[in-house]
C-alpha cells in the first residue's frame, strides 16, 4: 500500500533533540489522522485534521506539536521527549471528515527515545 | 467512550486451518474496520464493515450491529497470514476506537 507515505520509518533521538516525523498521502482524502501505538497498549488516536484545520487534540502532551499544511501533508514535530514515549507513530488518512469514512494507514515510524 | 474487546488475544493454528476472530463494543459504533498488522507494523485495511458479511477471497467479515459484534473468518490459513488482526469502530465521526488485537501464528 502506497496511497500513505511515512518518514523516516526509523528513528531514535535524545531526550533533548527536535525531529519531525512526515506523512504524505496521495489518495486525494480530506482527513489527516496521527495514532500511536504503544507495546501492550491499544493504537490511541492523537490528533484529527479536516481540511487543514485540527479538530481533534486527544489530550496529547505539548511536547507533540502537529502541523497540517496542506491536506495531502502532515508532520508531527518532537522535542524534548520522554522514553515513556518511544513507540510506533502511524498516520492515516479518509477522504472526508463524515461518520466513518474508512481510514487508510501508513507504514509508521518506530521512534526510540534514549 | 465506547471498549472494544477483541478474542481470543491469541491463536496457533497449523497451515490449512479454519479460523474465527470475534470483536466486541460496549456501545453501538457508526461503522467499524478489520485490519492485519504484518510484522514490520503497516496495517492493511481488511473490511470496512457497518453491517452485514462480506467476502474477499479466503477472508470474510459478519457485523451484527444490533447485538454490537463482528467477526472475521479465515479459510483455509497461510503461513502468510500471521500477524496480529485489530478490530477498529468509529465513535462520533471520525475516532476510530482500537481493540487490543488477536495475535493469529500458522504454523507450516
Amino acid at each position: 500500500e502506497t496511497g500513505v507515505t511515512q518518514t523516516p520509518r526509523h528513528l531514535v533521538m535524545g531526550m533533548t533533540n527536535k525531529k519531525s516525523l512526515k506523512c504524505e498521502q496521495h489518495l486525494g482524502h480530506n482527513a489527516m489522522y496521527w495514532y500511536k501505538q504503544s507495546a501492550k497498549k491499544p493504537l490511541e488516536l492523537m490528533f484529527v485534521y479536516n481540511f487543514k484545520e485540527q479538530t481533534e487534540n486527544n489530550s496529547v502532551p505539548s511536547r507533540f506539536s502537529p502541523e497540517c499544511p496542506n491536506s495531502s501533508h502532515l508532520f508531527l514535530h518532537l522535542h524534548t521527549l520522554q522514553p515513556e514515549d518511544s513507540a510506533l507513530y502511524l498516520c492515516a488518512s479518509s477522504q472526508h471528515p463524515t461518520s466513518g469514512t474508512e481510514q487508510y494507514f501508513g507504514p509508521g515510524t518506530r521512534l526510540t527515545v534514549t | 467512550g465506547i471498549q472494544v474487546e477483541q478474542s481470543p488475544p491469541d491463536l496457533i493454528l497449523q497451515e490449512g486451518a479454519n479460523s474465527t476472530l470475534r470483536c466486541n463494543f460496549s456501545d453501538s459504533v457508526n461503522n467499524l474496520q478489520w485490519f492485519h498488522q504484518n510484522p514490520w507494523g503497516q496495517l492493511i485495511n481488511l473490511f470496512y464493515i457497518p453491517s452485514g458479511t462480506k467476502q474477499n477471497g479466503r477472508l470474510s467479515a459478519t457485523t451484527v450491529a444490533t447485538e454490537r459484534y463482528s467477526l472475521l473468518y479465515i479459510s483455509s490459513s497461510q503461513t502468510t497470514d500471521s500477524g496480529v488482526y485489530f478490530c477498529a469502530g468509529y465513535q462520533g465521526a471520525q475516532k476510530l476506537v482500537f481493540g487490543q488485537g488477536t495475535r493469529l501464528t500458522i504454523n507450516p
